[in-house]
């Protein structure tokens, strides 16, 4: 089976500019969690759907947001980028994302803001 | 808020031998899920294993164990026969059980551990 994929593996924006990111989530996966990793730290929790509702948020500014679609699948859209937005992406699917539920990860799409 | 502290920014470890990865975090929910996670320079993060706190056995997963000692919240990753393909960074992570408000399944990160395992 799949597991998470991503996409793009890697961007690279200007600032002030606006960026979606895709990601499909492991067949018969109904959440989808989005975490932000900036190089050196832990990934910070940016939004989680479940449902194709928004179930959790993030300590992230309006400029970040997200939705899921019918097929469970998530896209992440940040707005007016700035350089400190510059991280991995990581996508996590999960059958219902809480608990012991285990989260499977993509490799993160890597996002470079000039 | 849940906060998660891995103390140890670099490890290292001969092939074979025994590693231990610390973890506390700061908690005041007496029910939560505490995870290790490790992510390999390829960068795909992958579930090493996992405890619930209700339960007062240690969890093992192969080579994988922790020391769960809820009291003083601690919760540390012992790696037995290492091997190459252990080198990576390790993260731990904590969830809490509620599924309201804005921290619905939620995962609070440590900073991490670089583990470096030497042939």
């Amino acid at each position: 089976d799949a597991g998470v994929t991503q996409s793009p593996t890697h961007l690279i924006k200007t600032r002030g500019q606006h960026v979606t990111l895709r990601c499909s989530p492991i067949s018969g996966h109904k959440s989808v969690s989005w975490y932000q990793q900036v190089l050196g730290q832990g990934p910070q929790f940016i939004f989680q759907y479940y449902e194709k509702e928004e179930r959790g948020r993030g300590n992230f500014p309006d400029r970040f947001s997200a939705r899921q679609f019918p097929n469970y699948s998530s896209e992440l859209n940040v707005n007016a980028l700035l350089l400190g937005d510059s991280a991995l992406y990581l996508c996590a699917s999960s059958f219902i994302g809480q608990g012991a539920d285990e989260q499977y990860f993509g490799p993160g799409t890597r996002l470079t803001v000039t | 808020a849940q906060t998660v502290t891995q103390s140890q920014p670099e490890m290292s470890v001969q092939e074979a031998e025994t590693v231990t990865l610390s973890c506390t975090y700061d908690t005041s929910e007496s029910d939560y899920y505490l995870f290790w996670y490790k992510q390999p320079p390829s960068r795909q993060m992958i579930l090493v294993i996992r405890q619930e706190a209700y339960k007062q056995q240690n969890a093992t997963e192969n080579r994988f164990s922790v020391n769960f000692q809820k009291a003083a919240k601690s919760f540390s990753l012992k790696i037995s026969d290492s091997q190459l393909g252990d080198a990576a960074m390790y993260f731990c992570a904590y969830r809490s059980p509620h599924a309201g408000g804005t921290s619905y399944g939620k995962l609070t990160f440590g900073q991490g551990t670089i583990l470096t395992v030497h042939p």
